[in-house]
């Protein structure tokens, strides 16, 4: 079965420090792996995706997210963190096998708080 | 504007009462679905739909029902809503998967329901 799993409830980093949001993954065959984040009443917005191809991916907002098949990893980070960037944050993967084409599996989320 | 369409966005009813919440795109796409979002537990998915007339259960299906009568609309459908339904419920869409990319889902701004 699919599974995401994101092992911080929060993560705390001071403005300007670089963050880490830390995924891992469970997934037959080759995952397709994505990021969102939540902001206070609103949906999620997709920040990034891998695919195929570089394991380093840039997305939205300065984010990028590194792959790591061996260690079965998808960690969002971003080199200098911004007040602005507080907000829950949801790791998924895409199902691509059979009858469960196209279902997207979540993490429980990590709330990022960046203090000024 | 491509968007997500949620309504209500608030709702507070009581046990057993049906309810109706629609879900509308504007973007043609063929896949949509339901979520609903719990503290610490992430999105789970309810019920998806991969085009239209076609529906398939997600991983809580248990209460819900839901109809693809048009492929922009998506209603979800609480025949008899209890306490545990709860929750903040989230619509989402996205096209096809195309070769060897795929797409993300775009998601309405959610629902807040409340069952007394």
């Amino acid at each position: 079965a699919q599974s995401v799993a994101q092992p911080e409830d929060q993560v705390n980093v001071a403005e300007g420090n670089p963050l880490t949001v830390k995924c891992t993954y469970s997934v037959s065959g080759n995952p397709y792996l994505f990021w969102y984040v939540q902001y206070p009443n609103r949906g999620l917005q997709f920040l990034l995706k891998y695919i195929t191809g570089d394991n380093l991916v840039k997305g939205s907002y300065g984010f990028e997210a590194e792959f790591n098949k061996s260690q079965t990893s998808f960690h969002l980070k971003k080199p200098s963190a911004l007040v602005s960037d507080s907000a829950l944050y949801f790791c998924a993967v895409r199902d691509n096998r059979g009858s469960t084409l196209g279902r997207l599996y979540f993490g429980r989320g990590t709330q990022l708080t960046v203090w000024p | 504007e491509a968007q997500v369409t949620q309504n209500p966005r608030y709702l507070i009813t009581v046990t057993g009462k049906k309810l109706t919440v629609t879900c509308s795109q504007n973007m043609n796409h063929e896949y949509m679905s339901w979520y609903r979002q719990d503290p610490g537990l992430g999105l789970r998915q309810i019920y998806y739909s991969m085009n239209v007339e076609v529906t398939d259960k997600g991983d809580v299906p248990e209460g819900y029902k839901v109809s693809r009568k048009e492929k922009r609309n998506f209603p979800l459908i609480l025949e008899s809503p209890s306490p545990n339904q709860t929750s903040l419920y989230f619509c989402a869409s996205s096209p096809p998967r195309t070769g060897t990319g795929d797409q993300p889902q775009h998601f309405g701004d959610g629902t807040r329901l409340s069952i007394l």
